[in-house]
């Protein structure tokens, strides 16, 4: 009950493309949904976040899309450029002090 | 203003010694926790420190323990290494104590045990 669960593993994408990866939940305790994103050698950095009384958040090039009655929230990245590569990944946590990450999805946008 | 530091960025050590590993939160915050980021997974929670108060602990053995000193930086103490403790070892500050707040991870502790 404590997992999210991320997909894809990996994705490649065109330069210019959208780049969506998804997350699920069972917890329903969990009210805090951050996205990070982490270049090789350097820890996660917070993208973008959302709490589930909102459906949709939109910063920039990067929007959470939110879907409290199926478990279910995703990043969309628009118009991905080869610096968004990396690995993303998706957490939620309660108004407790535990957070839990997905696995992880490796982005590749080609040139 | 400095982000999380943490100390040392890389270590060996040999099964069985004892590691301590250090975190300074950014100026203001509060909260400290400890995660840990085997190769090609996502950070598994270990420990968060408030106000120097344990308030989590996730799934780790007795061998790993923490603390949180009144200029609210922290230690990562583990005992008795197994080889299975290699990881990158990350530190995150948040200024509240809730899961709900803003948190900002250091660059991280690469520990390798042979």
């Amino acid at each position: 009950q404590q997992q999210v669960k991320q997909s894809p593993q990996s994705l490649i994408v065109q330069k210019g493309g959208i780049s969506i990866i998804n997350c699920a939940y069972e917890n329903t305790a969990f009210d805090y949904f951050p996205w990070y994103q982490q270049f090789p050698g350097k820890g996660p950095a917070l993208l973008i976040a959302i709490r589930p009384d909102v459906s949709e958040k939109k910063e920039g090039r990067f929007t959470i899309s939110f879907n409290k009655s199926a478990k279910q929230f995703s990043l969309h990245i628009m118009d991905s450029q080869p610096g968004d590569s990396a690995t993303y990944f998706c957490a939620a946590s309660d108004r407790g002090f535990k957070t839990i990450f997905g696995a992880g999805t490796r982005l590749f946008v080609k040139a | 203003d400095a982000g999380v530091t943490q100390s040392p960025t890389h270590l060996i050590k040999t099964r069985g010694q004892h590691v301590t590993l250090r975190c300074s939160p950014i100026s203001g915050h509060k909260s400290v926790s400890w995660y840990q980021q085997v190769l090609g997974q996502g950070p598994q929670f270990i420990f968060q420190y408030y106000e120097k108060e344990e308030r989590g602990r996730g799934n780790f053995p007795d061998r790993f323990s923490a603390r949180q000193f009144p200029n609210y930086s922290s230690e990562l103490n583990v005992n008795a290494l197994l080889l299975g403790d290699s990881a990158l070892y990350l530190c995150a500050s948040s200024r509240g104590g809730g899961g709900d707040t803003e948190a900002f991870f250091g660059q991280g502790t690469r520990l390798t045990v042979v």
